[in-house]
């Protein structure tokens, strides 16, 4: 089946620094990825459309600066945290569109970043 | 603009009892409907997804879902669960087109807690 991974798992960074998250679709081309949030006890919520080789679309209310989006190649999506606060202390997950099949989505198995 | 509703935030029920878990959508064009499972700090699993044709669509671990087309309702049902099938519940909609219209709208979880 379809696999997506995520790198990493968990995360704890200062105040101020950067994080990176990578996103990758391991049996399967990907020319669309998308990066969802989702708070404890809550739903996710999308916030950004990643397109291969494109400029990320973000979702209303996200902050582009923030949350760097990269997509260069058809297996692979990063997400950088730039400047983390700890409000920004969240379970990220990422999902992947196949290329062929473009109804579904391959969801990774998250990471939490605990910023402090 | 497609929503989903949940309107159960948390259902319990005992081991080997059956349970559904409702699930109600709006959509202003044709719709894929998918059901995704959360165990604690991972990402999403499939369970079942209805796409075309029958309405009743069956999926792992037992759950059966069924698409109501007059009642824009796809309510997810197990005949008897067990403990394990402790989790959070996701009903999702997307529209049929490739685009922003495939985008995942996700409801916002129905907790099921399976107790002995």
């Amino acid at each position: 089946g379809a696999v997506v991974s995520q790198h990493p798992s968990r995360v704890i960074c200062k105040s101020g620094t950067s994080v990176k998250i990578e996103c990758r679709s391991l049996d399967f081309q990907a020319t669309t990825m998308f990066w969802y949030r989702q708070f404890p006890k809550q739903s996710l919520m999308l916030m950004a459309t990643s397109n291969e080789g494109s400029k990320a679309t973000y979702e209303q209310g996200v902050e582009k600066d923030k949350f760097l989006i990269n997509h260069a190649s058809l297996t692979l999506s990063t997400l950088t945290v730039t400047s983390a606060h700890p409000e920004d202390s969240s379970f990220y997950i990422c999902s992947a569109r196949d290329r062929i099949l473009t109804y579904e989505q391959y969801f990774g198995p998250g990471t939490r970043l605990t910023v402090t | 603009a497609q929503s989903v509703t949940q309107l159960d935030s948390q259902v319990p029920v005992f081991e080997e009892a059956p349970v559904e878990l409702r699930c109600n959508y709006s959509s202003s064009v044709s719709v894929y409907l998918f059901w995704y499972v959360q165990y604690p700090n991972q990402g999403l699993q499939l369970l079942l997804k209805y796409l075309s044709g029958s309405t009743l669509v069956k999926g792992i671990n037992g759950f059966e879902a069924e698409f109501n087309k007059s009642q824009t309702s796809f309510h997810l049902r197990k005949p008897s669960v067990h403990i394990s099938d402790t989790a959070e519940y996701f009903c999702a909609v997307s529209g049929d087109q490739t685009g922003t219209a495939s985008k995942l709208t996700f409801g916002t979880g129905t907790r099921l807690q399976v107790t002995l």
